[in-house]
């Protein structure tokens, strides 16, 4: 099994520009969501969903935008890129909620100059 | 609202010796809790989780944790650290359908 794949693991980019995160699970999970991770603050949710075609914002989501048009895949997408959003992130899934472990992927490390 | 706190942002011990982490949460019912531990340049991986029943549970790696509802705690505990677990350490709370991380307890293992 390849659990949870997230592409690219590096990425530059310049104030403005797009770019969108890619997350993909085989293990027909339908919980899946994206994570940042900023030193000193852990890892604060930003959007997640909890089947194909359903999605709902976390603590952080101003900046970015998600859609679940299959259950494999929840690509995060960033339309205008901020120094702000220079992170860490992560994409997580479970096959339920709350009573079942996060399975996350190896992160994308975001630099946004 | 829900949030967790671990109060110990970095921990230092000599392997071989045991170790607590604290975690408490705020939440108004009974949460769903969770240890993760992060290795440097990787994603989170589950060492155990609670949700009812005996208040002492196992995880992976030989460590456990214990869920205290007086005190709001879930505190993990390792009896005899190796050098192998040193790693950044997660509690996390479970609702809804939402997870909330604490800030994370980064531990370094002495030889």
């Amino acid at each position: 099994n390849a659990g949870v794949t997230q592409t690219p693991k590096f990425q530059v980019l310049k104030t403005g520009q797009s770019m969108t995160l890619q997350c993909a699970q085989d293990m027909n999970h339908e919980y899946m969501s994206w994570y940042r991770q900023d030193p000193g603050m852990g890892l604060r949710l930003i959007h997640y969903s909890v089947g194909a075609g359903i999605t709902d914002q976390g603590e952080v989501p101003n900046g970015y935008n998600v859609s679940r048009s299959t259950t494999e895949d929840f690509p995060l997408r960033l339309l205008s890129a901020a120094p702000s959003q220079t992170s860490v992130y992560f994409c997580a899934s479970s096959r339920q909620v709350f009573n079942e472990k996060l399975f996350f992927g190896s992160g994308t490390q975001l630099s946004v100059l | 609202a829900q949030s967790v706190t671990q109060p110990d942002i970095h921990i230092t011990v000599s392997e071989g010796a045991s170790l607590e982490l604290r975690c408490n949460y705020s939440y108004g019912a009974t949460p769903y809790l969770f240890w993760y531990v992060q290795s440097p340049g990787q994603g989170l991986q589950l060492l155990l989780k609670y949700f009812s029943g005996d208040t002492l549970v196992q995880g992976i790696k030989g460590f456990e944790a214990e869920f205290k509802r007086s005190q709001s705690s879930f505190n993990l505990r390792k009896p005899s650290v190796h050098w192998s677990d040193a790693a950044e350490y997660f509690c996390a709370v479970g609702t809804g359908n939402q997870f909330y991380f604490g800030t994370g307890t980064s531990l370094t293992v002495i030889p």
